[in-house]
């Protein structure tokens, strides 16, 4: 199985601030790479795909980098509706894997 | 709008059956492969199950392989997941899911329903 790992677990800024999460993948997956922004007692909701895709009707703000193993999630300029969870998710091969999650609070 | 309606959650004992279901509205369901995707209290987010538009492929997380059978139902725009064999690490919010037409991505989920394992 191909394992996911984020960081930071907890991210602590404000608003305005720039924002990078990273994930890693166990092997290379290519570009097969998702990120979710979920938010309590919510479902999860797409924000990119194909590793940089951006999904249509997300904020310009959000992007997405990298290929192979190293991906990033960036949010340019945190708002306040930004503060969430964030997942990313490998869909190169089965079993699909997740990272175990990134929470941004508000600092 | 699409729309993903899952149902079915509730409390039940361990070893215990249930059956989850999800109603699918706003797109043609048949055109798509579905998902379940789990979420334990308080963590991250699990893949559980996926199948193909005409039911001819699915695929397991292996912790649910041989208790667990996802299904559809085309004509009533319809996915299920027979759960068995149910354990207290099977408690979670169980989300339906869609897959994007021409990657695999899931690109739109419903609202989830509780799942509660518990003697």
């Amino acid at each position: 199985d191909i394992q996911m790992t984020q960081s930071p677990s907890t991210l602590s800024a404000s608003v305005g601030d720039r924002v990078t999460i990273t994930c890693r993948a166990s092997q290379s997956i290519s570009s097969w790479l998702a990120w979710y922004q979920q938010k309590p007692g919510k479902a999860p909701k797409l924000l990119i795909y194909k590793a940089s895709s951006l999904e249509s009707g997300v904020p310009s703000r959000f992007s997405g980098s990298g290929s192979g193993t190293e991906f990033t999630l960036t949010i340019s300029s945190l708002q306040p509706d930004d503060f969430a969870t964030y997942y990313c998710q490998q869909y190169a091969s089965y079993p699909w894997t997740f990272g175990q999650g990134t929470k941004v609070e508000i600092k | 709008e699409v729309q993903l309606v899952e149902s079915g959650g509730g409390l039940v004992q361990p070893g215990e059956s249930l059956r989850l279901s999800c109603a699918a509205s706003g797109f043609t369901f048949s055109d798509y492969w579905t998902s379940w995707v789990r979420q334990a209290p308080g963590k991250g987010l699990e893949w559980v199950a996926n199948i193909k538009q005409d039911g001819s492929q699915k695929y397991y997380v292996d912790s649910v392989k041989g208790r667990f059978t996802i299904s559809r139902d085309n004509a009533k725009n319809s996915l299920y997941l027979q759960m068995n064999s149910l354990r207290a690490e099977d408690t979670a919010v169980y989300y339906c899911a869609r897959v994007h037409s021409s990657d695999g991505f899931v690109d739109f989920w419903g609202q989830g329903t509780l799942v509660t394992v518990s003697s």
